[in-house]
């Protein structure tokens, strides 16, 4: 079946680093989602990327789609103590089950 | 147009009893997700219901675990004879079609 890997597990950055995910598909994707959790609450969601290569910001948050549609990268410039949270990539298929990367864990020090 | 609402947003069971974990979806919403995440870990699909259908059940374990979406009233996610390993936050998502996923807080399961 389809899986997602996302690395890192775990980033700790100085407030004002910047912080990379990056996620990783066995298959192509039909679309990949990003979601952001805090400590102790929900998953929000983030932005979606459907074409290849696209490239979408959000203020200090960029987000990529590969150009095969298999991997995607979220980059947060100069983070923030309010940056601090799991980030999960999550892909669908040319079908209708989302499969979440285990997600990357941030935490920011001030 | 209020969230997606799961109720409740605790739940203690002993061993061997049952849980029930309800989840609204967002009005409009005909798809509903569930999901189980162990502390500091991803979101695992459990599964994934239309009205009336189950879809993909492919991430729920094959014994003590089912789920519905009646017609009518919430979806359920029902766990009998709860064991300790059970204990987790379920996660319930809805979306209009196949696109963004908008969650519930989540129930947080504990088992004694």
């Amino acid at each position: 079946g389809q899986q997602v890997m996302q690395i890192p597990q775990y980033q700790h950055v100085q407030e004002g680093e910047d912080f990379t995910t990056y996620c990783n598909s066995s298959t192509t994707l039909s679309n990949i989602q990003w979601y952001k959790q805090r400590p102790g609450g929900h998953p929000v969601f983030l932005i979606q990327l459907v074409k290849s290569g696209e490239v979408k910001k959000q203020k200090r948050l960029t987000f990529q789609f590969g150009e095969a549609k298999k991997n995607s990268s979220l980059h947060i410039t100069a983070t923030q103590t309010t940056d601090v949270g799991t980030y999960f990539c999550a892909g669908l298929e040319y079908g209708n089950k989302l499969v979440f990367g285990a997600g990357t864990i941030l935490r920011v020090k001030s | 147009n209020a969230g997606v609402m799961q109720n409740p947003r605790h739940l203690v069971r002993r061993r061997g009893q049952e849980a029930r974990l309800r989840c609204s979806p967002m009005k409009g919403h005909s798809h509903v997700y569930w999901y189980r995440q162990l502390p500091e870990e991803g979101l695992k699909f459990m599964v994934y219901l239309q009205k009336e259908n189950i879809i993909d059940e492919s991430g729920m374990p094959k014994e003590r675990f089912s789920a519905e979406f009646p017609k009518e009233g919430p979806s359920i996610l029902r766990i009998q004879q709860v064991v300790r390993g059970d204990s987790a936050a379920y996660f319930c998502a809805s979306s209009p079609q196949y696109n963004e996923q908008f969650f519930g807080p989540g129930t947080r399961l504990t088992v004694l």
